[in-house]
Protein backbone atom coordinates (compact mmCIF):
# COMPACT_ATOMS: atom_id res chain seq x y z
CA UNK A 1 0.00 0.00 0.00
CA UNK A 2 1.45 3.63 -0.86
CA UNK A 3 1.94 5.51 1.97
CA UNK A 4 2.22 9.37 1.37
CA UNK A 5 2.97 11.59 5.39
CA UNK A 6 3.39 14.93 5.52
CA UNK A 7 5.78 16.60 8.45
CA UNK A 8 6.64 19.59 9.32
CA UNK A 9 3.79 22.54 9.23
CA UNK A 10 3.33 24.67 11.72
CA UNK A 11 2.68 28.21 13.07
CA UNK A 12 5.10 31.06 11.13
CA UNK A 13 5.11 34.81 11.64
CA UNK A 14 5.17 36.27 7.38
CA UNK A 15 8.53 36.38 6.36
CA UNK A 16 9.64 33.72 8.15
CA UNK A 17 10.54 30.29 6.71
CA UNK A 18 9.52 26.46 6.94
CA UNK A 19 10.61 23.11 5.19
CA UNK A 20 7.99 20.05 4.84
CA UNK A 21 8.99 16.97 4.46
CA UNK A 22 6.95 14.18 2.99
CA UNK A 23 8.01 10.17 3.21
CA UNK A 24 7.18 8.16 0.87
CA UNK A 25 6.84 4.58 1.05
CA UNK A 26 4.97 1.10 -0.85
CA UNK A 27 6.09 2.34 -4.40
CA UNK A 28 9.80 2.91 -6.16
CA UNK A 29 9.87 6.77 -4.89
CA UNK A 30 12.81 7.24 -7.77
CA UNK A 31 10.33 6.35 -10.60
CA UNK A 32 7.75 8.90 -10.20
CA UNK A 33 7.24 12.79 -10.51
CA UNK A 34 5.77 14.15 -7.48
CA UNK A 35 3.90 17.50 -6.45
CA UNK A 36 2.76 19.60 -3.68
CA UNK A 37 -0.93 20.84 -3.59
CA UNK A 38 -2.19 23.33 -0.90
CA UNK A 39 -5.98 23.84 0.27
CA UNK A 40 -6.23 27.57 1.93
CA UNK A 41 -9.13 26.91 4.66
CA UNK A 42 -12.79 26.16 3.23
CA UNK A 43 -10.77 27.38 -0.44
CA UNK A 44 -10.59 24.59 -3.03
CA UNK A 45 -7.36 22.98 -4.62
CA UNK A 46 -4.20 24.75 -5.61
CA UNK A 47 -1.08 22.95 -7.89
CA UNK A 48 2.20 24.28 -6.15
CA UNK A 49 5.10 22.95 -7.33
CA UNK A 50 6.09 19.41 -9.48
CA UNK A 51 9.15 18.06 -9.56
CA UNK A 52 10.45 14.74 -12.23
CA UNK A 53 11.81 11.81 -11.14
CA UNK A 54 15.57 12.86 -10.41
CA UNK A 55 14.86 16.41 -9.57
CA UNK A 56 16.30 17.91 -12.93
CA UNK A 57 12.97 20.11 -13.66
CA UNK A 58 10.58 21.74 -11.60
CA UNK A 59 7.97 24.24 -12.17
CA UNK A 60 6.09 26.26 -9.77
CA UNK A 61 2.58 28.39 -9.73
CA UNK A 62 3.26 31.90 -9.98
CA UNK A 63 2.11 32.72 -6.91
CA UNK A 64 5.35 30.83 -5.01
CA UNK A 65 8.12 31.01 -7.52
CA UNK A 66 10.94 32.66 -6.52
CA UNK A 67 10.22 31.95 -2.69
CA UNK A 68 9.43 28.26 -2.54
CA UNK A 69 11.99 25.13 -3.80
CA UNK A 70 10.65 21.56 -4.43
CA UNK A 71 13.47 18.74 -3.74
CA UNK A 72 13.26 15.28 -2.99
CA UNK A 73 15.58 12.48 -2.26
CA UNK A 74 15.24 9.17 -3.67
CA UNK A 75 17.83 7.43 -1.04
CA UNK A 76 15.54 8.66 1.81
CA UNK A 77 12.10 8.42 -0.42
CA UNK A 78 11.55 11.87 0.43
CA UNK A 79 9.85 14.77 -1.11
CA UNK A 80 10.78 18.37 0.72
CA UNK A 81 9.39 21.95 0.48
CA UNK A 82 11.34 25.13 1.49
CA UNK A 83 9.11 27.80 2.10
CA UNK A 84 10.69 31.33 2.69
CA UNK A 85 9.41 34.71 3.39
CA UNK A 86 5.82 33.20 3.89
CA UNK A 87 2.59 35.09 3.62
CA UNK A 88 -0.58 35.22 5.50
CA UNK A 89 -2.16 34.16 2.28
CA UNK A 90 0.22 30.58 1.88
CA UNK A 91 -1.61 29.44 4.93
CA UNK A 92 -3.24 25.98 3.86
CA UNK A 93 -3.08 22.52 4.06
CA UNK A 94 -0.30 21.46 2.53
CA UNK A 95 -0.38 17.71 0.80
CA UNK A 96 2.13 15.54 -1.06
CA UNK A 97 1.16 14.13 -3.62
CA UNK A 98 2.35 11.18 -6.39
CA UNK A 99 1.85 10.97 -10.26
CA UNK A 100 1.13 7.53 -10.88
CA UNK A 101 0.32 5.38 -13.49
CA UNK A 102 -2.88 7.33 -14.10
CA UNK A 103 -2.74 11.22 -13.13
CA UNK A 104 -1.95 12.46 -8.99
CA UNK A 105 -2.67 8.93 -7.66
CA UNK A 106 -1.44 9.23 -4.74
CA UNK A 107 -1.80 11.62 -1.78
CA UNK A 108 -0.98 12.25 1.93
CA UNK A 109 -3.27 13.42 4.94
CA UNK A 110 -1.85 17.17 4.27
CA UNK A 111 -0.13 18.99 6.96
CA UNK A 112 -1.17 22.75 7.85
CA UNK A 113 0.52 25.76 7.55
CA UNK A 114 -0.31 29.28 9.08
CA UNK A 115 1.32 31.91 8.46
CA UNK A 116 0.08 34.76 11.44
CA UNK A 117 0.74 38.06 11.92
CA UNK B 1 -1.89 32.00 -15.89
CA UNK B 2 -3.72 29.41 -16.98
CA UNK B 3 -7.28 28.46 -15.64
CA UNK B 4 -10.42 26.15 -15.24
CA UNK B 5 -13.59 27.27 -14.75
CA UNK B 6 -16.14 25.30 -12.99
CA UNK B 7 -19.57 26.18 -11.30
CA UNK B 8 -19.83 27.02 -7.63
CA UNK B 9 -22.74 24.16 -7.02
CA UNK B 10 -24.96 21.37 -8.86
CA UNK B 11 -27.42 20.07 -7.05
CA UNK B 12 -30.09 17.27 -7.82
CA UNK B 13 -32.32 14.93 -6.34
CA UNK B 14 -31.25 11.21 -5.51
CA UNK B 15 -31.08 8.83 -9.01
CA UNK B 16 -30.73 12.23 -10.96
CA UNK B 17 -27.90 12.62 -13.36
CA UNK B 18 -25.64 15.22 -12.52
CA UNK B 19 -23.43 17.43 -14.53
CA UNK B 20 -20.18 19.27 -13.57
CA UNK B 21 -18.56 21.06 -16.41
CA UNK B 22 -15.02 22.63 -17.02
CA UNK B 23 -14.27 24.83 -19.01
CA UNK B 24 -10.44 25.50 -20.37
CA UNK B 25 -8.44 27.54 -23.66
CA UNK B 26 -5.66 24.07 -23.77
CA UNK B 27 -8.46 21.22 -23.09
CA UNK B 28 -8.86 20.91 -26.60
CA UNK B 29 -5.20 19.54 -26.55
CA UNK B 30 -4.43 18.59 -22.75
CA UNK B 31 -6.60 15.75 -20.59
CA UNK B 32 -8.69 16.41 -17.98
CA UNK B 33 -8.78 14.57 -14.84
CA UNK B 34 -11.77 14.75 -11.93
CA UNK B 35 -10.97 14.53 -8.35
CA UNK B 36 -13.49 13.96 -5.18
CA UNK B 37 -12.66 15.29 -2.10
CA UNK B 38 -14.83 14.65 0.89
CA UNK B 39 -14.90 16.98 3.93
CA UNK B 40 -11.92 16.73 5.37
CA UNK B 41 -9.93 13.96 3.39
CA UNK B 42 -7.66 13.87 1.03
CA UNK B 43 -8.83 14.09 -3.08
CA UNK B 44 -9.55 10.95 -4.58
CA UNK B 45 -9.01 10.30 -8.21
CA UNK B 46 -12.76 9.50 -10.36
CA UNK B 47 -11.59 10.00 -13.92
CA UNK B 48 -8.59 10.21 -15.68
CA UNK B 49 -7.34 11.18 -19.29
CA UNK B 50 -10.92 12.46 -19.82
CA UNK B 51 -12.81 9.89 -19.62
CA UNK B 52 -11.22 6.68 -18.19
CA UNK B 53 -12.33 5.08 -14.69
CA UNK B 54 -9.61 4.46 -11.76
CA UNK B 55 -10.43 0.74 -11.16
CA UNK B 56 -12.57 0.88 -7.93
CA UNK B 57 -14.50 3.99 -8.96
CA UNK B 58 -18.73 3.62 -9.63
CA UNK B 59 -19.34 3.19 -13.20
CA UNK B 60 -22.09 6.13 -12.34
CA UNK B 61 -19.04 8.29 -12.65
CA UNK B 62 -18.05 9.01 -16.16
CA UNK B 63 -16.12 11.83 -18.40
CA UNK B 64 -16.80 13.40 -21.74
CA UNK B 65 -14.55 16.62 -23.31
CA UNK B 66 -15.66 18.67 -26.69
CA UNK B 67 -13.84 21.18 -27.32
CA UNK B 68 -13.18 23.68 -24.45
CA UNK B 69 -15.52 22.05 -22.06
CA UNK B 70 -15.08 19.00 -20.10
CA UNK B 71 -17.71 17.29 -18.52
CA UNK B 72 -17.81 14.74 -15.24
CA UNK B 73 -21.14 13.03 -15.65
CA UNK B 74 -22.86 11.31 -12.31
CA UNK B 75 -25.58 9.18 -13.34
CA UNK B 76 -28.11 8.06 -10.51
CA UNK B 77 -26.30 10.13 -8.00
CA UNK B 78 -26.20 9.14 -4.38
CA UNK B 79 -26.11 10.87 -1.18
CA UNK B 80 -22.27 9.48 -0.80
CA UNK B 81 -21.53 11.16 -3.58
CA UNK B 82 -22.24 14.65 -2.18
CA UNK B 83 -18.43 16.13 -2.12
CA UNK B 84 -16.74 18.90 -3.83
CA UNK B 85 -15.41 17.80 -7.45
CA UNK B 86 -12.32 19.15 -8.79
CA UNK B 87 -11.28 19.26 -12.83
CA UNK B 88 -7.10 19.32 -13.16
CA UNK B 89 -5.18 19.93 -16.36
CA UNK B 90 -2.05 21.36 -17.62
CA UNK B 91 -1.41 24.36 -20.16
CA UNK B 92 -0.08 24.01 -23.83
CA UNK B 93 3.51 24.18 -21.92
CA UNK B 94 2.16 20.84 -19.92
CA UNK B 95 4.89 22.18 -17.32
CA UNK B 96 2.10 24.40 -15.35
CA UNK B 97 -0.82 22.62 -13.83
CA UNK B 98 -4.28 24.13 -12.26
CA UNK B 99 -7.20 22.80 -10.39
CA UNK B 100 -10.61 24.56 -11.21
CA UNK B 101 -12.38 26.05 -8.40
CA UNK B 102 -14.55 22.84 -7.56
CA UNK B 103 -18.05 22.21 -7.84
CA UNK B 104 -20.03 21.42 -4.65
CA UNK B 105 -22.21 18.28 -5.56
CA UNK B 106 -25.35 18.23 -3.21
CA UNK B 107 -27.74 15.29 -3.45
CA UNK B 108 -30.74 15.99 -1.80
Amino acid sequence: EVQLVESGGGLVQPGESLRLSCAASGLIFSHYWMSWVRQAPGKGLEWVANINQNGSEKYYVDSVKGRFTISRDNAKNSLYLQMNSLRVEDTAVYYCAGYGDLALDYWGQGTLVTAFS
Amino acid sequence: SYELTQPPSVSVSPGQTARITCSGDALPKRYVYWYQQKSGQAPVLVIYEDNKRPSGIPERFSGSTSGTMGTLTVSGAQAEDEADYYCYSSDNTANHWVFGGGTKLTVL
